[in-house]
C-alpha cells in the first residue's frame, strides 16, 4: 500500500463508451501525475498537475481529459478510445524532489 | 531536463552484487538522482535518491562521482525477487518535477 489509490483496477470499455479513472492520495503531496504504460514499454508521462494546475500535457490526444478538483484527487476522463489505448494507466503523487508514490494502476482494455 | 542513459538489460545470479550505471551528462546543479524499481503490471517503487558521493539504505547503495555525470546503483546479494526493471531519473529542484522515465534496465536474476 503506497498511499495512492486508483480505481477501478480493471476496466473494459467499448470505443463509444465514456468512463473515468480515479486517483486519490492523502499524503499531502502537491503534484499528481498520469502515466500510460503499454505492454513491455516504458512509462509515458501524460499529464502533470501541480497545486491543482496542469503544468504538463505531453501531446496527449483529446480523447483523454484530466481533471484535478483538489490536491488529493485526480481523474482521467476517457471517451471514444481506440484499441491502441489499451494499457496500464498509472497515477503518482510527489512533493518537491522527494520520492514519488505510485498507485497500483488501472488495466484498461478497449474493445 | 537531463537525459539519462542506462543499459537495456543485465543478467546476474542469486547472491551476487549487481551494479547498474546510469549516465546523465547534462545534470544541473539543483538536480537529484533517483532510482525506481518496477515489477510487471505494478507501479514503480522508489529505491534511493542522492545528490553526491554515496548514499546507502536498507535496500541499495548509490554512488555518485564528483562530476555527477553518472551514478551507479548497487544491489548487494540479489535474489530472484530482484528481477525487475530499474529506472534512473534526474529530478529537478523546481517546484514540480516531470518525472520522465526512460527505458530502464531489465535485471534478470537467475538461480
Amino acid at each position: 500500500e503506497t498511499g495512492v489509490t486508483q480505481t477501478p483496477r480493471h476496466l473494459v470499455m467499448g470505443m463509444t463508451n465514456k468512463k473515468s479513472l480515479k486517483c486519490e492520495q492523502h499524503l499531502g503531496h502537491n503534484a499528481m501525475y498520469w502515466y500510460k504504460q503499454s505492454a513491455k514499454k516504458p512509462l509515458e508521462l501524460m499529464f502533470v498537475y501541480s497545486l491543482e494546475e496542469r503544468v504538463e500535457n505531453n501531446s496527449v490526444p483529446s480523447r483523454f481529459s484530466p481533471e484535478c478538483p483538489n490536491s488529493s484527487h485526480l481523474f482521467l476522463h476517457l471517451h471514444t478510445l481506440q484499441p491502441e489505448d489499451s494499457a496500464l494507466y498509472l497515477c503518482a503523487s510527489s512533493h518537491g524532489t522527494a520520492e514519488a508514490f505510485f498507485g497500483q494502476g488501472t488495466r484498461l482494455t478497449v474493445v | 531536463l537531463a537525459k539519462t542513459t542506462q543499459p537495456i538489460s543485465m543478467d546476474s545470479y542469486e547472491g551476487q552484487e549487481v551494479n547498474i550505471t546510469c549516465s546523465h551528462n547534462n545534470i544541473a546543479t539543483n538536480d537529484y538522482i533517483t532510482w525506481y524499481q518496477q515489477f510487471p503490471s505494478q507501479g514503480p517503487r522508489f529505491i534511493i535518491q542522492g545528490y553526491k558521493t554515496k548514499v546507502t539504505n536498507e535496500v541499495a547503495s548509490l554512488f555518485i562521482p564528483a562530476d555527477r555525470k553518472s551514478s551507479t546503483l548497487s544491489l548487494p546479494r540479489v535474489s530472484l525477487s530482484d528481477t525487475a526493471v530499474y529506472y534512473c531519473l534526474v529530478v529537478g529542484g523546481g517546484a514540480t518535477n516531470k518525472l520522465i522515465f526512460g527505458t530502464g534496465t531489465l535485471l534478470a536474476v537467475q538461480p
